[in-house]
């Protein structure tokens, strides 16, 4: 079946630094949807992606689509302590009828 | 949670027994996902439903898993004689389409099956 490579698996900063986390497939994705889960919490949306190239912005959050269509990325900019949580990507290709996830990047923010 | 609603949240079953799960989906949604995710990974897909339809199952377990979603009332996830690997955390969630693909999918808080 279809999978999504995430890296890093998980990433240890310091409050204020910038984070950039990636998503890789073999196979090409129509949308790419990042997602961040806190403990206990069900996945929240974070940005969702349509067009190869295409570039989104949610607040200090910033995600790409890849051109080749088989690739995304998530900056976070600034990092804060309430950004700790796990950050899931998720793509969708029409030859099915799921959303394919990521294993996920766990970020810990040393204040 | 996106209006997205499961219960219960927490779910304590010896092995053998049955749990259900129970999700309505956002209002006027009228297609389920559910996933699950066992401690330390990510989602894997089981199942997406329409109303008395089941789109795609290609993620259920073969033997004792069941899903539904009927006209009237919430999506139902069966698990029967469970066993302790099936001790995890069940989301499911309301997936939005457009032009024949899907753009989003917001999520419930899940249900924390625990097997004893």
């Amino acid at each position: 079946g279809q999978q999504l490579n995430q890296s890093p698996q998980s990433m240890f900063i310091q409050e204020g630094e910038d984070v950039s986390m990636n998503c890789t497939s073999s196979s090409i994705f129509n949308t790419w949807l990042w997602y961040k889960q806190e403990p206990g919490e069900g996945p929240v949306l974070l940005i969702a992606l349509y067009k190869a190239g295409e570039l989104t912005s949610n607040g200090r959050l910033t995600a790409q689509f890849g051109i080749t269509r088989k690739d995304s990325f998530l900056n976070i900019s600034a990092s804060i302590p309430s950004d700790v949580g796990i950050y899931f990507c998720a793509g969708h290709n029409n030859a099915g009828n799921m959303l394919t996830f990521g294993g996920g990047t766990r970020l810990m923010v040393k204040p | 949670n996106a209006g997205v609603m499961q219960n219960p949240r927490h779910l304590v079953r010896r092995r053998g027994q049955e749990a259900r799960l129970r999700c309505s989906p956002m209002k006027g949604h009228s297609h389920v996902y559910w996933y699950r995710q066992l401690p330390e990974e990510g989602l894997k897909f089981m199942v997406y439903l329409q109303k008395e339809n089941i789109i795609d199952e290609s993620g259920m377990p073969k033997e004792r898993f069941s899903a539904e979603f009927p006209k009237e009332g919430p999506s139902i996830l069966r698990i029967q004689q469970v066993v302790r690997g099936d001790s995890a955390a069940y989301f499911c969630a309301s997936p939005v389409s457009r032009a024949g693909g899907i753009t989003e999918a917001f999520f419930g808080q899940g249900t924390r099956l625990t097997v004893v």
